[in-house]
């Protein structure tokens, strides 16, 4: 039973392109996030959704745009992908009000040729 | 804003052995939360242990425990009889107690990890 799933976990596209990641929770959870992982494996914090509301969006290019369908889903959309954005991105969930641990997904590992 | 800093790039500990892996952290906040997560080689990110500020008590989960100390901000965690699976890239994070929704979306700050390397 997968927990936090992502698609694809490998993702490999030429600059300029627009690309989407997928993300579902199958654990209840209230709220969502965007992590993305640098080359030097320093994460950051993108985005955070609580109930399909976002909630936190820290300073990234409006070319990433996060779409929650449901409570369960948060989808990354990227539009004219540029070289700087090859990282892994993960997706995480976490029970909401006071119960902080976040449960992550197994990432996606972005490539911009 | 917050930050966490993991002043060890890499280190190294024979198997068998302990390990101490060392994290401060800078907040002019009074409740927050603390983690040690652990990403292995399959990039997945597992969490470790969890402390709430407001706990005096040290959080221990089996072989791992932490050393947190309030005043000085500091949060280390202790590995006990190293063992190969130990393997991995150690990041300490923090959580504001709930800037946001009350409470609830609140992302990690974390550190630039510790590369634990366990020598057969």
């Amino acid at each position: 039973d997968t927990a936090v799933s992502q698609t694809p976990k490998y993702l490999v596209t030429q600059m300029g392109n627009d690309k989407s990641i997928k993300c579902e929770q199958n654990l209840g959870h209230d709220t969502m996030y965007w992590y993305k992982q640098d080359s030097k494996k320093f994460l950051k914090i993108m985005f955070s959704y609580n109930n399909k509301e976002l909630i936190i969006n820290e300073t990234v290019p409006n070319r990433f745009s996060p779409k929650s369908p449901d409570k369960a889903h948060l989808n990354l959309h990227i539009n004219s992908l540029e070289l700087g954005d090859s990282a892994v991105y993960f997706c995480a969930s976490s029970p909401g009000l006071r119960r902080p641990t976040q449960y992550f997904g197994p990432g996606t590992r972005l490539t911009v040729l | 804003a917050q930050t966490v800093t993991q002043s060890q790039p890499e280190m190294s500990v024979q198997e068998a052995e302990t390990v101490t892996l060392s994290c401060t952290y800078d907040t002019s906040e009074s409740d927050y939360y603390l983690f040690w997560y652990k990403q292995p080689p399959s990039r997945q990110m597992i969490l470790v242990i969890r402390q709430e500020a407001y706990k005096q008590q040290n959080a221990t989960e089996n072989r791992f425990s932490v050393n947190f100390q309030k005043a000085a901000k500091s949060f280390s965690l202790k590995i006990s009889d190293s063992q190969l699976g130990d393997a991995a890239m150690y990041f300490c994070a923090y959580r504001s107690w709930g800037l946001y929704s009350g409470g609830g979306a609140d992302g990690l700050t974390f550190g630039k990890g510790t590369h634990l390397i366990i020598q057969p």
